[in-house]
């Protein structure tokens, strides 16, 4: 067990209002990450911390931003939720100091439909 | 830019059989790591095994065994007597080893069904 929790877990929202995906961990990990699962697209990394207040984009960051005030917390938000935002959002962190050199243990996913 | 192709996207056998995964990838480091992940129906994510690109030694953990070959560029999985809590999708993923903040690129991933 990871100690990493998602909220919600389910959410169903209409197209132009805001979201707040959260990803919280329990090990103080520096590196957190959010992907998004979509069919026939595997998972898509949307933006990665490497610390607090120090975050990255991925190779889908458009129309995501994310927050990390606190070593613990890393938001996600959909500022103007879409439909091709409907997908299943994953939050993982890297136990060892470098994401590269050890494997990500990730959250237990939060669907998200935008209708 | 890495890349990882999972060309195979859906995989059907019968419980028993040996089934292999393939993946191929694109890297322009020496200096590499290669995954395979697990999703069951459940969906959580799990982590199966990790290689760097310095050790072509094949792995075998129990019915599980992957073929690392650096010549085509591939990480490819075997199960063994295939059984029906095999059924999943699995997941090939690159990472470069340049940076601390390099970053994990997946493949599409399988989806393999074991029928009783």
């Amino acid at each position: 067990d990871a100690g990493i929790t998602q909220s919600p877990r389910h959410k169903v929202t209409e197209t132009g209002t805001p979201v707040t995906l959260r990803c919280h961990q329990t090990e103080n990990h520096r590196y957190m990450y959010w992907y998004r699962q979509d069919p026939g697209h595997g998972l898509r990394l949307i933006h990665y911390s490497y610390g607090v207040k120090d975050t990255d984009k991925g190779e889908v960051s458009d129309g995501y931003s994310v927050s990390r005030s606190k070593t613990e917390d890393f938001l996600l938000t959909l500022e103007s939720a879409t439909s091709s935002q409907t997908s299943v959002y994953f939050c993982a962190i890297s136990p060892s100091g470098r994401m590269n050199t050890g494997e990500l243990f990730f959250g237990e996913g939060s669907r998200l439909t935008v209708l | 830019a890495q890349k990882v192709t999972q060309a195979q996207t859906e995989i059907s056998v019968v419980e028993k059989e040996d089934v292999t995964l393939d993946c191929v990838y694109e890297t322009r480091d020496t200096t590499y790591y290669l995954f395979w992940y697990k999703q069951p129906p459940s969906g959580e994510l799990v982590f199966l095994i990790r290689r760097n690109s310095f050790d072509e030694q094949n792995e075998i953990s129990g019915r599980y065994s992957w073929n690392f070959q650096k010549s085509t560029s591939s990480f490819n999985f075997t199960i063994t007597a295939s059984q029906v809590v095999d059924s999943a999708v699995y997941f090939c993923a690159l990472s470069e080893a340049t940076g601390a903040n390099s970053k994990l690129t997946f493949g599409k991933g399988i989806t393999l069904s074991v029928r009783p």
